[in-house]
């Protein structure tokens, strides 16, 4: 059980928006941490996509962007392309484990 | 261009210690960032083993307890992870990272490596 709570998947045909949310708490989100998404391929590197719960590195697509709510964060994708097929994790502190956590990952495909 | 590339042993026996090494191109380790060691096992989502700075400086995972040490080697441009007593539970996919400070105490893990599978079985 993933301390930040995301959907197991999400799916869009392709030029759609998707959006995967990602549920904390007071002691993580709520708290006032910052909220960073990666883009994970099997065998591949997991990718930076969206740090600081809405700023985009560098040679990232627009097509990506990224809030912040109460205890909630979310990342939409427009535009839906199949390059963008991937396991997606958010990523925050918790003040109360003292410890970097993970979303348990959302699987993305594009139909 | 920054590149990390974890190496070790890929089957480790249980009670037996897991060590890994990141070895970083196109960066210098002396420089300032934290390293940090993350962890897929399989099925499961990520989790956040520790990191640790160029001055020796740790932060560690409460969840692994006394189990991990992590060091830095500055002359190599590498950094390490040890975990012990290792059981079936700690098999996973092991990730090196380098984290980057982009505001006040605000941080995102900017590169990463491939992975390195290790497996804990007799």
């Amino acid at each position: 059980q993933s301390v930040l709570t995301q959907p197991p998947s999400v799916s869009g045909a392709p030029g759609q928006r998707v959006t995967i949310s990602c549920s904390g708490s007071a002691s993580n989100i709520g708290a006032d941490y910052d909220v960073n998404w990666y883009q994970s391929l099997p065998g591949k590197a997991p990718k930076l996509v969206m740090y600081g719960n809405s700023h985009r590195p560098s040679g990232v697509p627009d097509r990506f962007s990224g809030s912040r709510s109460g205890t909630s964060a979310s990342l939409a994708i427009t535009g839906l392309q199949a390059e963008d097929v991937a396991d997606y994790y958010c990523q925050s502190y918790d003040r109360g484990l003292t410890a970097w956590v993970f979303g348990g990952g959302t699987k993305l495909t594009v139909l | 261009q920054v590149q990390l590339q974890e190496s070790g042993p890929g089957l480790v026996k249980p009670s037996g210690t897991l060590s890994l090494t990141c070895t970083v191109s196109g960066a210098s380790i002396n420089n300032d960032y934290w390293w940090s060691w993350v962890r897929q096992a399989p099925g499961k989502g990520l989790e956040w083993i520790g990191e640790i700075y160029h001055s020796g400086g740790t932060n560690y995972n409460p969840s692994f307890k006394n189990r991990v040490t992590m060091t830095v080697d500055m002359s190599t441009n590498q950094f390490s992870l040890k975990l012990t007593s290792v059981t079936a539970a700690d098999t996973a996919v092991y990730y090196c990272a380098r984290v980057r400070e982009y505001g006040p105490q605000k941080y995102c893990s900017d590169y990463w490596g491939e992975g390195t599978l290790v497996v804990v079985s007799s």
